[in-house]
């Protein structure tokens, strides 16, 4: 298995401009989550997907974010617009939610730094 | 309040000791999971150790050895025969009652060096 999948691995932009952050879940797993990880403020849950509906998505800062699964195989996180205190390590994971712990596989994330 | 609590924010051990990184927790659902990762310098987080709050008996998987002590709130991870590669940030990380996935939440994490 490839393990999660997150695209691309390195966003540079520009304030005000538009990201799209990608990943593809490991196959038969039906929970999804986006986490961002800073210096300051550690990793943080944003949003949680299971069988594609969002589930919790309190951990959103504001109405500049926004995530979508229209499918059970892929996921995108959107900013728009981006501001520079957007600059952070997005990662996404996956879990088989079921009998057992749930364990979280995570992506090797989606370094993006707003200029 | 802090669900999550690590009190050592770096640490150091000598190679081929054993090391204890802290973690405390804060819940009051009877039912709840304790998690530990690893994130080395190139960023990936890494799967250590799993701990039920059922389970009778402490995790343990390979070096890595979980202190379950469920009265105190404590889930410590210990590493027995360090090695260089241990090198890396440690995090706790908690998930609260049956609702998968929810209230999933992770500790500040432990920088642990390991020294040759």
């Amino acid at each position: 298995d490839a393990g999660v999948i997150q695209s691309p691995r390195h966003e540079v932009t520009e304030m005000g401009q538009e990201v799209t952050l990608r990943c593809k879940p490991i196959s038969g797993h039906n929970s999804l989550f986006w986490y961002r990880q800073t210096m300051m403020r550690g990793l943080e849950l944003l949003i949680y997907f299971n069988n594609n509906v969002p589930i919790d998505d309190s951990g959103m800062p504001e109405d500049r974010f926004s995530a979508k699964m229209p499918n059970a195989s892929f996921s995108t996180l959107k900013i728009q617009p981006s501001e520079p205190r957007d600059s952070a390590v997005y990662f996404c994971a996956s879990s088989f939610e079921g009998a057992g712990y749930n364990e979280q596989f995570f992506g090797p994330g989606t370094r993006l730094t707003v200029l | 309040a802090q669900k999550i609590t690590q009190t050592q924010p770096g640490m150091f051990v000598q190679e081929k000791e054993a090391v204890t990184l802290d973690c405390t927790y804060d819940t009051s659902d009877p039912s709840y999971g304790l998690f530990w990762y690893k994130q080395p310098s190139s960023g990936e987080m890494i799967f250590l150790i799993y701990q039920g709050s059922y389970d009778q008996q402490n995790a343990t998987e390979g070096r890595y050895s979980l202190n379950f002590q469920k009265a105190r709130k404590s889930a410590n991870l210990v590493i027995s025969a360090s090695q260089l590669g241990d090198s890396a940030m440690y995090f706790c990380a908690m998930r609260e009652g049956d609702n998968y996935g929810q209230n999933f939440v992770f500790g500040p994490g432990t920088r642990l060096s390991v020294l040759p």
